[in-house]
């Protein structure tokens, strides 16, 4: 299978610590996307990259978040100093998009890491 | 902000009965629209998308989903649900790429 991967798929912390979750997207897609997902509401963006440069941040990451797509390839995301409210799945999605405006990002997404704060 | 809203947090269906699922979006200016699903154990998976054409698009297992322009809206329907069909469901809209804002969810429970 060829899909979208995330490691570790499971990661349980005790607050204050630090955390670092790694995604593998479909090999040439050139977007990466980083959600994360809490019980009973839907995906929430977080950032994205095309190769290697980010182009969008939300409000959400504060600055204990940190994402990197060093070589266009694999991306992590960093949580400094977790809190319990850091809690959640975080997903990541990725995409091939062209130049030509009529071709349009269609996002596949990984099965997501889960992360517990303790 | 883009903002999408599902109406039905959780329905409840026996085998063969038909499906509908409500999905408005707030947004004025010209948006892409997809419906994702998530299977028991499994990831999200996409299940239909709309970017231009023919309003009515069809997916994946039979669904198939209407784009209303000026109703804002993108209804998710079956004609007949099979057990198998018990997934959480997600509506999705983006500017023409880019980041997707997602709805909160619908659970899809289908009674045997």
């Amino acid at each position: 299978d060829t899909g979208v991967s995330q490691n570790p798929r499971h990661k349980i912390t005790k607050r204050g610590q630090n955390v670092t979750f790694r995604c593998d997207p479909i090999s040439e897609h050139n977007r990466l996307y980083w959600y994360r997902q809490t019980l009973g509401q839907g995906p929430e963006f977080l950032t994205y990259f095309q190769n290697e440069a980010q182009l969008e941040k939300s409000r959400l990451l504060s600055d204990r978040f940190s994402a990197e797509r060093p070589k266009g390839s694999f991306s992590t995301l960093e949580i400094q100093r977790t809190e319990q409210g850091d809690s959640a799945m975080y997903l990541c999605a990725s995409s091939l998009v062209f130049d030509r405006p009529e071709e349009f990002d269609t996002q596949y997404f990984g099965p997501g890491t889960r992360l517990t704060v303790l | 902000a883009q903002s999408v809203s599902q109406h039905n947090h959780h329905v409840i269906l026996s085998e063969a009965a038909s499906l509908e699922l409500g999905c408005n979006y707030s947004y004025g200016g010209t948006v892409n629209l997809f419906w994702y699903v998530q299977y028991p154990g499994q990831h999200l998976q996409l299940l239909l998308k709309y970017f231009s054409g023919d309003p009515l698009v069809k997916g994946i297992k039979g669904f198939e989903a209407e784009f209303i322009k000026s109703k804002f809206s993108f209804n998710l329907r079956k004609p007949s649900v099979q057990w198998s069909d018990t997934a959480e469901s997600f509506c999705a809209v983006n500017n023409q790429g880019g980041k997707l804002i997602f709805g909160q969810g619908t659970e899809l429970s289908v009674k045997p």
